[in-house]
């Protein structure tokens, strides 16, 4: 069964320290694997990863894939209070259904 | 502008009733899902629909039904048989060969 497991499940910085999330998965047929952000209602897409081993990057966050290893980082540097949200990881796989699972995200607050 | 509208953004209903959530888009996106997001928990996969006129159950389909008669809209309905449909909904559409998927506001229901 495709499965996407995100650690930690919750993160509490202060502004400007750095941060790595975490995303494993477990996937029949691997098309993509997308991160996005939740502030209040609507997720916001930021990333979506397809090769293993090629740092996606937009200002402050980048991410990697590694499809060996069946995971994903996303690092968040110099932490501002505007990025406290929660972090979803999904994954566009299974074969020609297309089907889009996201696993349970990640909390962050950062405190000024 | 092109996007994705869920409607209505609140919805009270008492217990035993089936409701119908709405959701529409204009970017004449092949994908629509519908997802359900409880407090502090990741997005789960209540139905989603490729084409028109078909559609595949999610992880947690039961006690919930949809129809795709019309390439822009999915709606979704919540029916009695669901038993804990207090949750917050949200419909996303993707195009074909999918590039992300954009999300609609959502929709808090609220079954008393």
């Amino acid at each position: 069964e495709d499965k996407v497991v995100q650690s930690p499940l919750s993160l509490v910085v202060h502004e400007g320290d750095t941060v790595t999330l975490n995303c494993s998965y477990e996937v029949t047929n691997f098309r993509s694997l997308l991160w996005y952000k939740q502030e209040k209602k609507a997720p916001t897409f930021l990333f979506m990863l397809t090769s293993s081993g090629i740092e996606k990057k937009s200002g402050r966050l980048s991410s990697i894939l590694d499809k060996k290893e069946l995971f994903s980082i996303l690092n968040i540097t110099a932490t501002q209070t505007g990025d406290s949200a929660v972090y979803l990881c999904a994954q566009y796989g299974s074969g020609n259904t297309g089907k889009l699972i996201f696993g349970q995200g990640t909390t962050l607050q950062v405190k000024p | 502008d092109g996007g994705i509208t869920q409607s209505p953004k609140y919805l009270f209903r008492k217990e035993g009733q089936n409701v119908t959530l709405s959701c529409e888009q204009n970017l004449n996106h092949d994908a629509m899902y519908w997802y359900r997001q409880d407090p502090g928990q990741g997005l789960r996969l209540i139905y989603y629909s490729q084409i028109v006129n078909d559609f595949q159950k999610g992880d947690i389909a039961e006690g919930y039904s949809v129809s795709r008669e019309k390439k822009e809209s999915f709606p979704l309905t919540v029916t009695s048989a669901q038993k804990n449909p207090t949750a917050f909904y949200l419909c996303a559409s993707s195009r074909e060969g999918f590039s992300g998927a954009f999300f609609g506001q959502g929709t808090r229901l609220t079954v008393v």
